[in-house]
């Protein structure tokens, strides 16, 4: 069945440094992927989404570009602000093989320090 | 201009009780989920309704039952709450089964403490 793999958390960065959260996946068809991003106390919200190979989603200074050959989609961001500080999900959803079932990955916790 | 939007946003009962969360969403969506969220963060699908017709339903116990009255709302009443029921419990929904491209617009959840 479809999967997805974060790394783990916490990842602790000082105010304006480089971000890199890792994400791979396996899918049984050809899924759109994306990254939700869960602040204290809310529910989750979509931050990017990329639906084919190559394409590279952005938001808020985030990236992240879908690698078909690797199966990834790492987010990334130049300068992280104390404001990030949050709990992110890669995800993906596959009609491929024929499941229904959005899946997610486990969570990566960000902590910025100032 | 609430999206999905979920009632109690706390919820404490003790072990035994009968209690219910509400869940709307006014996007117009077909399809609406129920989430639990553990204390380390991990999501776990419960149920999936599509145009109020249950679509998925995932190991969990039968003492969850979800409703669905119309495709704007899908209801989560949990009967003989147990200790291990404690989590955050989403809702969320979606434009339709069929559109793997739609993302997921998610409530704020419900705390649920059993003691």
């Amino acid at each position: 069945g479809d999967s997805v793999t974060q790394m783990e958390g916490p990842v602790t960065l000082s105010e304006e440094a480089f971000l890199t959260i890792n994400c791979t996946y396996t899918a049984t068809g050809y899924p759109s992927l994306f990254w939700y991003v869960q602040y204290p106390g809310e529910g989750l919200q979509l931050l990017l989404k990329a639906t084919k190979a190559d394409d590279k989603g952005s938001n808020k200074g985030f990236e992240a570009t879908y690698r078909k050959e690797t199966t990834s989609f790492h987010l990334e961001k130049g300068s992280v602000q104390v404001s990030d500080s949050a709990v992110y999900f890669c995800a993906l959803s596959d009609q491929g093989g024929g499941s229904y079932i959005p899946t997610f990955g486990r969570g990566t916790s960000l902590i910025v320090h100032p | 201009d609430t999206a999905v939007s979920q009632t109690p946003k706390y919820l404490v009962t003790q072990m035994g009780n009968d209690k219910s969360i509400k869940c709307e969403q006014n996007l117009g969506h077909d399809t609406m989920y129920w989430y639990k969220q553990d204390s380390k963060k991990f999501l776990k699908i419960m149920f999936s309704y599509n145009n109020k017709e249950l679509i998925i339903n995932e190991t969990v116990p039968n003492r969850f039952s979800p409703k669905s009255p119309d495709k704007a709302h899908l209801n989560l009443h949990i009967n003989s709450l147990e200790l291990g029921d404690s989590a955050v419990y989403f809702c969320a929904s979606s434009q339709g089964l069929g559109d793997s491209n739609s993302p997921l617009h998610f409530g704020n959840g419900t705390r649920l403490t059993v003691t």
